[in-house]
């Protein structure tokens, strides 16, 4: 295991399209979130599954952003119908319940939409 | 709401020099606190932790400061390598990570 991976490192779209984007978590790891980082700012938290469960939503999280962990173990994050504001950084994260021992982040999925 | 904040936006020091990084917090409830060093294009790399219990903690040239009746949180750096220019976080979480806004720190030869 190699940790947390994240695919597409990069995605550049037109602006109204959907994207999805895929997070491999740490094998061992129940818990996974997303979050996300546009240039200058810190992380801002989206959501975060245990296991298969979406146990938090953030209010960021408007009705165009979908995640999934259908068998608790990867995860997709679908933005439909996309905006230039959506432009960031999507950073997935994983960690074992309560955070012990860390979160693991992934190199993330640049997202440009133009 | 929650928050988290670092009290410096940039910090410039000299190599060899220690570099202290600080941040508060504002949810009491909070139990658990991580740094992260970011380099450009890179996701947060873990460096220390604390739990709530605690309020110092050791690493390999790195120290985290927890002072639970301020809110405080401080990451010292001891050595400062020019190999340590990054970003860099803190973290609180009773439940999941809330990020402060980060610290670059930068490294004169």
């Amino acid at each position: 295991d190699t940790g947390v991976s994240q695919d597409p490192r990069h995605k550049i779209t037109k602006r109204g399209q959907n994207v999805t984007f895929r997070c491999d978590p740490i094998s061992e790891h129940n818990r996974l979130y997303w979050y996300r980082q546009t240039l200058g700012q810190g992380p801002e938290f989206l959501t975060y599954f245990q296991n298969e469960a979406q146990l938090e939503k953030s209010r960021l999280l408007s009705d165009r952003f979908s995640a999934e962990r259908p068998k608790g173990s990867f995860s997709t994050l679908e933005i439909q119908r996309t905006e230039q504001g959506d432009s960031a950084m999507y950073l997935c994260a994983s960690s074992f319940t309560g955070g012990d021992y860390g979160y693991t982040f992934g190199s993330g999925t640049r997202l440009t939409v133009v | 709401g929650e928050s988290v904040g670092l009290h410096l936006p940039t910090l410039s020091v000299q190599e060899g020099d220690n570099s202290i990084i600080n941040c508060a917090y504002s949810n009491s409830a909070s139990d658990y606190f991580i740094w992260y060093k970011q380099e450009s294009g890179k996701g947060p790399q873990f460096i220390i932790d604390i739990r709530s219990n605690m309020d110092k903690r050791q690493g390999q040239r790195v120290t985290v400061l927890l002072n639970k009746t301020v809110k405080h949180l401080s990451l010292q750096i001891a050595a400062t390598q020019p190999g340590d220019s990054a970003v860099y976080f803190c973290a609180s979480s009773p439940s999941k990570l809330i990020f402060g806004q980060g610290t670059t720190l930068q490294v004169k030869p």
